[in-house]
């Protein structure tokens, strides 16, 4: 079983609907983000969360709320979904400690928005 | 305005041959950097970081080199083999204190090692 679980991998959206996206993990690992990744761009950290009463907004927050319910689950939600935020998004997750503390990523969820 | 710049969109590489990637980056208050290795379909992987006060660190078949005075750090990777093709993206990492961090990722470098 993957330790980053991101649902649904794939969704196909009309523009105005809400859409969430959810992230669970079994790392045990207190931090939790979400990023988003756009053709011929890297990734924008959308928000994050380093406990779960601890919610940051990151990069590229507008248009986006998330919800942290445990420990092990963190979840995106687009309130009114427009064209411009279809992309590749991505869960991840990562202990506490210093900078160089490496990222585990989900395999993403491809959202595209008609 | 990009803090850190990955300037090859990609990279055609010989298996057995050195592979090369390049970062450049702009905020001086960076302390680490990471790269992360994408495969498609997959989420990226951590490969291997080196922190600010080091020139180099090596794993392996990868070593990373960092240049603090050109603010430019390189991925090798030798020798290449035809596992490696994938995306790679350099990330570097700004503490704000308290255990706080948050990386900052280039647009990413597709190497393709051919047999």
């Amino acid at each position: 079983d993957a330790d980053v679980t991101q649902t649904p991998r794939n969704r196909i959206t009309k523009t105005g609907k809400r859409i969430m996206l959810e992230c669970s993990q079994t790392k045990g690992h207190d931090r939790m983000y979400w990023y988003r990744q756009d053709p011929g761009l890297g990734l924008r950290l959308i928000y994050y969360s380093f406990d779960v009463k601890d919610i940051n907004k990151g990069e590229i927050s507008d248009g986006y709320s998330v919800s942290r319910q445990a420990q092990a689950k963190f979840s995106l939600s687009l309130e009114s979904a427009i064209p411009n935020q279809t992309a590749l998004y991505f869960c991840a997750t990562s202990d506490g400690g210093e900078g160089n503390q490496p990222q585990h990523f989900g395999d993403g969820t491809r959202l595209s928005i008609l | 305005d990009q803090q850190v710049k990955q300037n090859s969109p990609s990279l055609s590489v010989q298996e057995g041959r050195i592979s090369i990637l390049n970062c450049d980056y702009t905020n001086s208050m960076f302390d680490y950097f990471l790269w992360y290795k994408k495969y498609p379909a997959e989420g990226p992987t951590f490969l291997i970081s080196i922190s600010s006060i080091k020139d180099k660190n090596e794993d392996g078949r990868f070593t990373v080199f960092l240049n603090k005075s050109a603010k430019h750090l390189s991925l090798h990777i030798v020798p290449s083999q035809p596992g490696d093709s994938a995306v790679y993206f350099c990330a570097a990492s700004e503490s704000f204190g308290a255990g706080s961090y948050q990386l900052t990722f280039g647009k990413g470098t597709k190497l393709s090692v051919i047999p």
